[in-house]
């Protein structure tokens, strides 16, 4: 079992550019979240997908959207890069009806210069 | 809203040394609890986790106990190793909706 993947490993964009970040969930999970992890802080809610749909959202604005397709991986977007969006961000599954338990990837290094 | 507060670090400890990182929380009802650990350059693992007060979750010799009458969950283990050197999350989440709330980390510096 692979466990949650996600790539690439780093990214480095510049200011007001477009970027996708991608993520495989862990076999026989169908949930996804995504966390944004900025240095020295913990992780931060961005949204959740399960079946195609977005299921909840944290406090991020429209720049950042996803997607999730048939066979539960995962994309996230986020367009008009600032500065700030520099962070970690994080990949977790999970299976829905077992809530409590997720599984995190290695993350996707982003740096905005 | 929902919210984890764990103590600041960074924690240096000598080896064999007994480790205590301080969680509470706050939220509205009884959340499942959990300790997630980071090592350099990696995700997060879930290191334990408990789902209902008075519940202690247990691995790899770190404890942590789910106190209601207080909203804590503090982390512990009684002989710490150079290779437990990570930083600790607590973190709390909901079981139907799996979006978890996480505590800023403690940076954790076991020397031999």
């Amino acid at each position: 079992d692979a466990g949650v993947t996600q790539s690439p490993t780093h990214l480095i964009k510049t200011r007001g550019q477009q970027v996708t970040l991608r993520c495989s969930p862990k076999s026989g999970h169908d949930t996804v979240s995504w966390y944004q992890q900025a240095l020295g802080q913990g992780p931060q809610f961005i949204f959740q997908y399960y079946e195609e749909e977005e299921r909840q959202r944290g406090n991020f604005p429209d720049r950042f959207s996803g997607h999730q397709f048939p066979n539960y991986s995962s994309e996230l977007n986020v367009n008009a890069l600032l500065l700030g969006d520099s962070a970690l961000y994080l990949c977790a599954s999970s299976i829905t009806y077992r809530g409590s338990e997720a599984f995190f990837g290695q993350g996707t290094r982003l740096t905005v210069v | 809203g929902d919210s984890v507060t764990q103590m600041e670090g960074p924690v240096t400890l000598s080896e064999e040394a007994f480790l205590t990182i301080n969680c509470t929380y706050t939220a509205t009802g009884y959340p499942s609890l959990f300790w997630y650990v980071q090592y350099p350059g990696e995700g997060l693992q879930l290191l334990l986790k408990a789902t209902k007060a008075d519940d202690k979750g247990s691995n790899k010799g770190f404890e942590a106990t789910y106190r209601k009458e207080t909203t804590s969950f503090h982390l512990e283990k009684g002989s710490v190793q150079v290779s437990d050197s990570a930083v600790y999350f607590c973190a709390l989440s909901w079981n139907t909706g799996n979006q978890f709330y996480f505590g800023t980390g403690t940076s954790l510096t076991v020397i031999p």
